[in-house]
C-alpha cells in the first residue's frame, strides 16, 4: 500500500510569489491535515480537510489556503510569499479522523528567497 | 489553550542505555496523546498513542509511555537504545477527541554515542 506522497519535495520561490503544494493521501483515507514545520515555531497545524470540506483550521493568515478534491487529494496554496514561509510542509492522512492512525508524508521543503 | 512542553531540547545517551523523554501537557479535557519520531529528511512516524484505558502503552520499536494524569505527563521510555533510535521525538496532544488536529511539543533531539 503506497504511503502519503507529497509533490514537489523541494521548491524555491521568491518573495511575493505564490505556491501550490500537493498531497496524495493513502488510498481510502478521507482526512488530510497540513502542518508547517520551522526551526523557530516547530510543528504547527494549518488545516484539515475531510470529504472536500475544511473541518479544522489553525491560526495562520488568509494567505494560506487549501482545498480537497473528490479523490481526497489535497492542495495547499500560499500567496504573496514571505521569507518566514520557508519551512517543511507536511501533510498527513487518515481514514476518518478521530482515533484512526494518522500517517505523515515526507514533506515539501519550501525555500523563499 | 492546549500546549505541550518537552523540556529537553537535546539528549545524548550511550547505546544500550535506558532512555526517558519527558512530555508535559496542558489540556482541559481528557487528552489524546501521541509520540512521533522524525528521522532526518523524513516525515513523522507514530510510535504510540494514548486514548483511554491502561495508562502504560506499548508502541513500536520497543518504546513505551506512561500517562500520569496527576502530573500531566506522558513520558516516553525505552529500556535499551540502539544507534538507529537517533532522531527527533515529538510529543503531541490531539483535539476534538481525535488526531486530525495535533498540537506538538518542540521536540527532543536524541543522539546515541557508541
Amino acid at each position: 500500500k503506497a504511503g502519503v506522497t507529497q509533490t514537489p519535495r523541494y521548491l524555491i520561490k521568491t518573495r511575493g510569489q505564490q505556491v501550490t503544494l500537493s498531497c496524495s493521501p493513502i488510498s481510502g483515507h478521507r482526512s488530510v491535515s497540513w502542518y508547517q514545520q520551522t526551526p523557530g515555531q516547530g510543528l504547527q497545524f494549518l488545516f484539515e480537510y475531510f470529504s472536500e470540506t475544511q473541518r479544522n483550521k489553525g491560526n495562520f493568515p488568509g494567505r494560506f489556503s487549501g482545498r480537497q478534491f473528490s479523490n481526497s487529494r489535497s492542495e495547499m496554496n500560499v500567496s504573496t510569499l514571505e521569507l518566514g514561509d520557508s519551512a517543511l510542509y507536511l501533510c498527513a492522512s487518515n481514514k476518518e479522523g478521530g482515533r484512526d492512525e494518522q500517517f505523515f508524508g515526507p514533506g515539501t521543503r519550501l525555500t523563499v528567497l | 489553550a492546549q500546549s505541550v512542553t518537552q523540556p529537553d531540547i537535546h539528549i545524548t545517551v550511550s547505546e544500550g542505555a535506558s532512555l526517558e523523554l519527558r512530555c508535559n501537557y496542558s489540556y482541559g479535557a481528557t487528552p489524546y496523546l501521541f509520540w512521533y519520531v522524525q528521522s532526518p529528511g523524513q516525515g513523522l512516524q507514530l510510535l504510540l498513542k494514548y486514548f483511554s484505558g491502561d495508562t502504560l502503552v506499548q508502541g513500536i520499536k520497543g518504546f513505551e509511555a506512561e500517562f500520569k494524569r496527576s502530573q500531566s505527563s506522558f513520558n516516553l521510555r525505552k529500556p535499551s537504545v540502539h544507534w538507529s533510535d537517533a532522531a527527533e521525538y515529538f510529543c503531541a496532544v490531539g483535539h476534538n477527541f481525535g488526531n486530525e488536529k495535533l498540537t506538538f511539543g518542540t521536540g527532543t533531539r536524541l543522539t546515541i554515542i557508541p
